[in-house]
């Protein structure tokens, strides 16, 4: 069954570091997605990406945050200088249409420390 | 409200039935869907349920829908250790032509030997 990877599965910086999240979603999807999870908190929405754009953001995606499809089959999170607050799990998804009627497929995680 | 609420623990014997419930925000929200998510790893799609119905039943999963109270439930029949998880409900949510999911709480569920 088709996957969604991302690397690395954990990933410790100093706070002020810039780190980047990989990730290859499904090949033949077109809708990209980040999402984070504090520990012991839910999932919450960070980002979307179509047609090499973002679609819609939430209130934590700030500047610091960047998303990128470079070459066509990876798709990045990029933080600019990390702040202890920004440790948690980051989840990358992605979907084949727009309302994911079949839902969406997770990556197995990307945990993030930040030090 | 914004919230998607779930209660935070449930704690069950091997072999009973175990009840989850949700109640989301969004009465237009097309599908709503049942995540599983193991210690340590991502999250995994149970099962998701069309707006327009009321049950879906997918081998030991049964999901109930009550679109008046905005209440979803996931019951998991003959409840197995396996199935101790954390699990979240989703709405999909539209702003402008796209779409996110918006997650509950989710509810750790124990499944006692």
């Amino acid at each position: 069954e088709p996957e969604v990877t991302q690397t690395p599965s954990h990933q410790v910086t100093q706070m002020g570091q810039e780190v980047i999240l990989r990730c290859v979603p499904i090949s033949n999807h077109l809708y990209f997605y980040w999402y984070r999870q504090i520990l012991g908190q839910k999932v919450e929405f960070l980002v979307s990406f179509y047609n090499n754009e973002i679609s819609e953001k939430s209130e934590i995606f700030d500047d610091q945050f960047s998303v990128e499809r470079p070459d066509g089959s990876n798709f990045t999170l990029k933080i600019r200088s990390t702040k202890l607050e920004d440790s948690a799990m980051y989840f990358c998804a992605s979907s084949e249409d727009r309302d994911f009627s079949y839902g969406y497929t997770f990556g197995s995680g990307t945990r993030l420390t930040v030090v | 409200g914004e919230d998607v609420e779930q209660s935070l623990f449930l704690s069950v014997r091997e072999g009973d039935s175990s009840v989850i419930n949700c109640t989301y925000t969004d009465s237009s929200s097309t599908y709503l869907y049942w995540y599983k998510q193991e210690p340590g790893a991502g999250l995994q799609l149970l099962t998701y349920i069309f707006s327009n119905m009321d049950m879906k039943q997918d081998q030991r999963l049964t999901v109930l829908l009550n679109k008046k109270d905005k209440h979803l439930s996931l019951r998991i029949a003959d409840t197995q250790t396996g199935d101790s998880a954390i699990y979240f409900c989703a709405e999909s949510r539209e702003n402008s032509g796209t779409y996110k999911y918006i997650f509950g709480t989710g509810t750790r569920l124990k499944v006692l030997a």
